[in-house]
């Protein structure tokens, strides 16, 4: 099954305590992105990455790191998380051949820093 | 600079009626628009999506979207509502070619369909 998968879906932490949340799709997709989502903002983009170690900064990256060392895997970095970091975040990926393609997301990661 | 705007924050609808969730955008060249739907504790999904061609388009359960230019407006609807519609919808929209082709999305709106 076609699929982007998130770990941790739920993740409660303490600030300034360094976690990453993993990113991984099985579609062979060049183009991964992280986005967060907050009531009444939308989503907005926190880094995306056009194929592996190409990654760029989207509008809100400040906090966050990411990698791409491999096709699959996207995963975002938080080094030292703060309470305004507290999120639901998505990964998703999508195709770049032949474009426009609709993008596929992860089921979300729920951030709480305390 | 491209920006996607939905004016209302929650549309309210019984079922079986028609539904209507609206989009306008802004973007210099021409867009490729999307709507997808975000189910409680769910991820988004793909719903439909302009490129070019017929201005009406129809996607997944029933929904379609009908691209004006003249009004930079893609506005999502449904002929007859279901409670299950219930959700968050989002627009999104982005530009053609470029090395980015990052999607921009509007701040959802909530549709809740009663009984």
């Amino acid at each position: 099954e076609a699929q982007v998968t998130q770990n941790p879906r739920y993740l409660i932490t303490v600030t300034g305590k360094k976690l990453t949340v993993t990113c991984s799709q099985n579609m062979n997709h060049e183009y991964m992105s992280w986005y967060r989502q907050d009531p009444g903002l939308g989503l907005r983009q926190i880094y995306y990455s056009m194929n592996v170690e190409v990654t760029d900064k989207g509008d809100v990256p400040e906090g966050y790191k990411v990698s791409r060392k491999e096709k699959r895997n996207f995963p975002l970095i938080l080094e030292s998380p703060s309470p305004n970091q507290t999120s639901l975040y998505f990964c998703a990926s999508r195709t770049i051949a032949g474009e426009p393609y609709e993008q596929y997301f992860g089921p979300g990661t729920r951030l709480t820093v305390t | 600079a491209q920006s996607v705007a939905q004016p209302e924050d929650q549309v309210n609808v019984a079922e079986g009626n028609p539904l209507t969730v609206k989009c306008t955008y802004s973007v210099s060249g021409n867009p490729y628009l999307f709507w997808y739907v975000q189910y409680p504790n769910r991820g988004l999904q793909f719903l439909l999506k302009y490129i070019t061609g017929d201005n009406l388009v129809k996607g997944s359960y029933g929904f379609e979207a009908e691209f004006n230019k003249s009004q930079t407006s893609f506005h999502l609807k449904k002929p007859s509502a279901l409670v299950s519609d219930s959700a968050l919808y989002f627009c999104a929209v982005r530009t053609p070619g470029g090395s980015q082709g990052n999607l921009i999305f509007g701040k959802g709106t909530k549709l809740s369909v009663k009984p």
